[in-house]
């Protein structure tokens, strides 16, 4: 267990819908990442969080976005959804902003979009 | 940009056997190096780490050592057990320590 994780475990939509994906980091932790992985894009990062502000961005579309509350954990809201949406969606904690940083994967969230 | 290329699978080895899963990266700078590896079902956890030129990460008898000179970051194991069919991960991290992942790479252990 790696003391992060992630609501729902796993969620079925239809296209055109809005979900909301959440991530509770490991206790102490002010760092959280979000991981994409699908089988044709393979493990791509979305965006990183350091104490509710936004550090980084990756791949992430306009439809999806993400913030960081007060007590740490995060969301991951994804709109407009599409079938290529469908993938499994992965939370990181770390605690380091800047560093060499391991990252904590919590389990997933699998979502699947028909 | 920073990128990881590791060998493609799938790989099918019997108990006991000998693994090597090859890993090259792509990367200014001198990032840090790790393996992860996602059991069925399961998020990745951290196999091993090195983050500087000739550092040796090991764990669980896998060990993979940080080799600059071809940018490479190997993963091997002398003995293989069922218990380590999984996919495996070789990434590197950038300066803001977000994460780049290679394809993966299925590993399966047969009795």
């Amino acid at each position: 267990d790696s003391g992060v994780t992630q609501t729902p475990k796993h969620l079925i939509t239809a296209t055109g819908q809005r979900v909301t994906l959440r991530c509770s980091p490991r206790s102490g932790d002010l760092s959280v990442y979000w991981y994409q992985q699908s089988l044709d894009q393979g493990l791509q990062f979305l965006i990183q969080y350091y104490n509710g502000e936004e550090r980084a961005k990756g791949n992430i579309l306009e439809r999806f976005s993400a913030q960081q509350f007060p007590d740490l954990h995060s969301e991951l809201n994804l709109s407009s959804l599409e079938l290529g949406d469908s993938a499994l969606y992965f939370c990181a904690s770390s605690g380091k902003a800047s560093g060499v940083g391991e990252q904590y994967f919590g389990p997933g969230t699998r979502l699947t979009v028909t | 940009g920073d990128s990881v290329t590791q060998m493609e699978g799938p790989v099918t080895l019997s108990e006991e056997a000998f693994l090597t899963i090859n890993c090259t990266y792509t990367a200014t700078g001198y990032p840090s190096l790790f393996w992860y590896v996602q059991y069925p079902g399961e998020g990745l956890q951290l196999l091993l780490k090195a983050t500087k030129a000739d550092d040796k990460g090991s764990n669980k008898g896998f060990e993979a050592t940080y080799r600059k000179e071809t940018t490479s970051f190997h993963l091997e194991k002398g003995s293989v057990q069922v218990s380590d069919s999984a996919v495996y991960f070789c990434a590197l991290s950038d300066p803001v320590y977000k994460l780049s992942f290679g394809a993966g790479t299925t590993v399966t252990v047969r009795a």
